[in-house]
């Protein structure tokens, strides 16, 4: 049982290039989200998925895409990389309905210069 | 848009020594309050939590007190121990139903041996 697993763990990026992180959960967890932490900011809700096929905006959407075409994974796209969204980017899962804490992956570590 | 305010953002104490740590949100609707734990350069793990039916709980050496009318609830750590040494963030789900949680900016606690 891996729980939630992201790959890649570091990744640096030139301005202007895309990447995709992925996320993958095997507890059969309904919601999925991703959030980029910062230096005193805490966590921020990038965007989040309900369940399969479904997406959904957070906080800080701007520059990222998302897709979650099958329920185990939810990936997450940098189309134009910027200097801003260097970050330690999570995944996180959780149940549905029943409010249990989110499971976090390891967390990405990208830079972009 | 809705936030969580989390209080100190340090904190230093000697072993054996209490800490508490603060949160205050804005959603009077928010029903469910974690806190997680973040060691350097791992993922948060959940700790404890509380939902709003409740007012306080207890796990060991961790216990959480929740205030729905002043819209605050607080992380008690007793006779603290060097390993508990980390970030510790807050957060409120929101209400709405889909499980998307508000963080603090989070605690850097400090143990001293």
């Amino acid at each position: 049982n891996a729980g939630v697993t992201q790959t890649p763990k570091f990744r640096v990026l030139k301005t202007g290039q895309s990447m995709t992180l992925l996320c993958a959960q095997d507890m059969n967890h309904e919601y999925m989200y991703w959030y980029r932490q910062d230096p005193g900011m805490g966590l921020r809700l990038i965007h989040y998925s309900v369940g399969e096929g479904t997406t959904a905006k957070g906080e800080v959407p701007d520059g990222y895409n998302v897709s979650r075409l099958k329920k185990q994974n939810f990936l997450l796209g940098l189309e134009s990389a910027a200097p801003s969204q260097t970050s330690v980017y999570f995944c996180a899962s959780s149940y549905s309905r029943t409010a249990i804490g989110a499971f976090f992956g390891q967390g990405t570590r990208l830079t972009v210069v | 848009g809705e936030n969580v305010e989390q209080h100190p953002s340090t904190l230093s104490v000697q072993e054996g020594d209490s800490a508490v740590i603060k949160c205050t949100y804005s959603d009077s609707a928010s029903n469910y309050f974690p806190w997680y734990k973040q060691e350097l350069g791992k993922r948060p793990q959940l700790i404890i939590d509380i939902r709003s039916n409740v007012g306080e709980k207890k796990d060991q050496r961790i216990a959480v007190t929740l205030n729905k009318t002043a819209k605050h609830f607080s992380l008690h750590i007793t006779e603290t121990q060097p390993e508990d040494s980390a970030v510790y963030f807050c957060a409120a789900r929101l209400s709405g139903g889909y499980n998307k949680l508000i963080f603090g900016a989070g605690t850097r606690l400090a143990v001293h041996p």
